[in-house]
Order: C-alpha cells, then structure tokens, then sequence
C-alpha cells in the first residue's frame, strides 16, 4: 500500500532562517505532488504541485519554493523565513493519469517562526 | 478560480444528534472530496464523489454537480466526530484541489 512521510512534525525556526521541509511518497511511482499550507483557523492553500522529476508549479507568490529531486521526493524550501511562513503545512500526492484521482495527505508539518 | 463556500461555519452538536453541512462551488468541477480535519491535523478522507450518494457507516454524502453544492450528513454525532470537515473542489488538470473555508464541528456529551 501507499504511504507518504513528512518530517519534522513540528519545527521552530527564527525570523530569517533558512527552510528545508521534505515529503516523500511510497508504494508508488510517478505520482502528482503537493504543497499546501494551512494558516490558522483557515482553510488549505494548495502552494506547489509536481507532475513529475524537476517539474513545479506555483499558485501563489511568495517567500517559499519547491524541488523535486527524485520521483518521489517533494521537498518546500525558504532562504530567509518570515513571520508570516508561519502555519501547518501539508502534502499530498495523486495518481498521475487515468482523469481526476483523489489526493492523499500526510500528516503535516506544523511551523512556527519566532 | 473556482470559489468554494461551507456553511455554517460553525456547529455544536449534543452527542446523538444528527447533521448536515453544505458545500457550494461557483463553477463546474471535475470532482469533489470531503475530509476531516481532526485535532491533530490529520486529513482524513471521507469521500469522493463526483455525483450521487455514497454512505459509509454514520456518514453519507450527496453531490448534486448540476446545482454546484455537496452535503454531507453525519447521523448519530459521536465526541469523535470534532474537528473540522472541508469539501474541496478538483478543477483543471494535475487533480488540483481547491478548498472550502470549513465547518468546525464539536461534538459534546
């Protein structure tokens, strides 16, 4: 069966600090990848999606940027965050092809910038 | 984009009682899905449905795409069931999904 991992679980970082969160997916090859990020009391923000190795795309502006290093690897980055980086961040992965395929969660990583 | 709405925003239900949330989407979508968000974070599916009704256990949900809204019905509310339920929308391709602003529910003995 599938699974996806997202660490850390929880992370603290202060203003101005660089940024590495990593996603990967198991059991399957080729998958769609998302990021999203959820603000509190808010609702989810899709921020990146992957089609495949090397391929992003991005739904918003922002401080953040997405890799794609292996097949199955997602990896959300920042140079320098800022307080309003902070949030629960979430992704998620589809079968790629075949029409529309329900997405998938981890269990997120929540940040907080001080 | 597509603009997804959840109502009511917020619900207390005494443990026993029934309920239905409702999803309305401003345009065609490919498909829909429900979640629950429960107080960890975790994103739980509960379904995925395009059109008609699906049930599973308390829980059933109706898509009725041509009148652009979505129900989801919980019946018999157990503490359980608190958290936060979201519909989300998938439009164009790559399976992207938009989300609702969410019901928060909580359950009470």
């Amino acid at each position: 069966s599938q699974t996806i991992h997202q660490w850390p679980a929880t992370l603290v970082q202060p203003v101005g600090s660089p940024l590495s969160l990593e996603c990967t997916v198991e059991g399957t090859s080729n998958p769609n990848l998302y990021w999203y990020r959820q603000a509190a009391g808010r609702g989810l923000q899709l921020l990146f999606y992957s089609v495949g190795i090397g391929q992003i795309s991005s739904e918003v502006p922002q401080n953040l940027s997405a890799s794609r290093p292996q097949d199955r690897q997602f990896i959300l980055s920042s140079k320098k965050l800022l307080l309003s980086d902070s949030g629960f961040y979430l992704c998620a992965w589809s079968v790629r092809g075949g029409g529309i395929q329900p997405q998938h969660f981890g269990d997120g990583t929540r940040l907080s910038i001080l | 984009g597509i603009q997804v709405e959840q109502s009511p925003p917020d619900l207390i239900l005494q443990e026993g009682a029934n309920s239905t949330l409702r999803c309305n989407f401003s345009d065609s979508v490919n498909n829909l899905q429900w979640f629950h968000q429960n107080p960890w974070g975790q994103l739980i599916n509960l379904f995925y449905i395009p059109s008609g009704t699906k049930q599973n256990g308390r829980l059933s949900a109706t898509t009725v795409a041509t009148e652009r809204y979505s129900l989801l019905y919980i019946s018999s509310s157990q503490t359980t069931d608190s958290g936060v339920y979201f519909c989300a929308a998938y439009t164009g391709t790559a399976s992207k999904l938009t989300f609702g602003t969410g019901t928060r529910l909580q359950v009470t003995l």
